[in-house]
């Protein structure tokens, strides 16, 4: 029962390089959303997806592009790494448009 | 817009003393609420959720009650355990639903001492 697998788990990167994070679900939800989460800002959301071929930006989407091409993935492409990307993200999915979130992970992300 | 503010933290019990962190809400109509829990090195897990006014969510001994004339969705435990440490998000969805995904408390950090 894997549910939302996230891949890396940990990451560093050098400023300036780029990077996709992989996000994956086996629970056929439609909704999937980014998240990064900072101390004392919770969690904000970055992009999100209402369906395969549509995606949004959230509320902080500066510097990251994501794309859904199937409805099991939802990667999330870091352009040009900088520091202020530093940061825990978390991907998730939801089955209904008021319903629950489904976690994964986390991938903890250090850009130096 | 729509937001959900909750007491900050952190906050240290002693085993088995009474926990109450403070969530309210600002929010057209009447969403879902939610409370997630993170433990150490993991993501979020819902821990407790209620639908409608009125309604009680619960779960591991946790409780909260959806009242729409306070607009609060406190969560509380009688006897909390050291293996409830974590931290603790109160959250509704995003523009009633219409995106599938959720606004975030800033988080609650709990830790209790033996």
């Amino acid at each position: 029962n894997a549910g939302v697998t996230q891949t890396p788990k940990f990451q560093v990167l050098k400023t300036g390089q780029s990077m996709t994070l992989q996000c994956a679900q086996d629970m056929n939800h439609e909704y999937m959303s980014w998240y990064r989460q900072d101390p004392g800002m919770g969690l904000r959301l970055i992009h999100y997806s209402v369906g395969a071929g549509i995606t949004d930006q959230g509320e902080v989407p500066n510097g990251y592009n994501v794309s859904r091409s199937t409805t099991e993935d939802f990667p999330l492409r870091l352009l040009s790494a900088a520091p202020s990307q530093t940061s825990v993200y978390f991907c998730a999915s939801s089955y209904g448009r008021a319903a629950e979130a489904f976690f994964g992970q986390g991938t903890r992300l250090t850009v130096v | 817009g729509d937001s959900v503010t909750q007491m900050e933290g952190p906050v240290t019990l002693s085993e088995e003393a009474f926990l109450t962190i403070n969530c309210t809400y600002t929010a057209t109509g009447y969403p879902s609420l939610f409370w997630y829990v993170q433990y150490p090195g993991e993501g979020l897990q819902l821990l407790l959720k209620a639908t409608k006014a009125d309604d009680k969510g619960s779960n591991k001994g946790f409780e909260a009650t959806y009242r729409k004339e306070t607009t609060s969705f406190h969560l509380e435990k009688g006897s909390v355990q050291v293996s409830d440490s974590a931290v603790y998000f109160c959250a509704l969805p995003f523009y009633g639903g219409s995106q599938g995904n959720l606004i975030f408390g800033k988080g609650t950090k709990l830790s209790v001492k033996p």
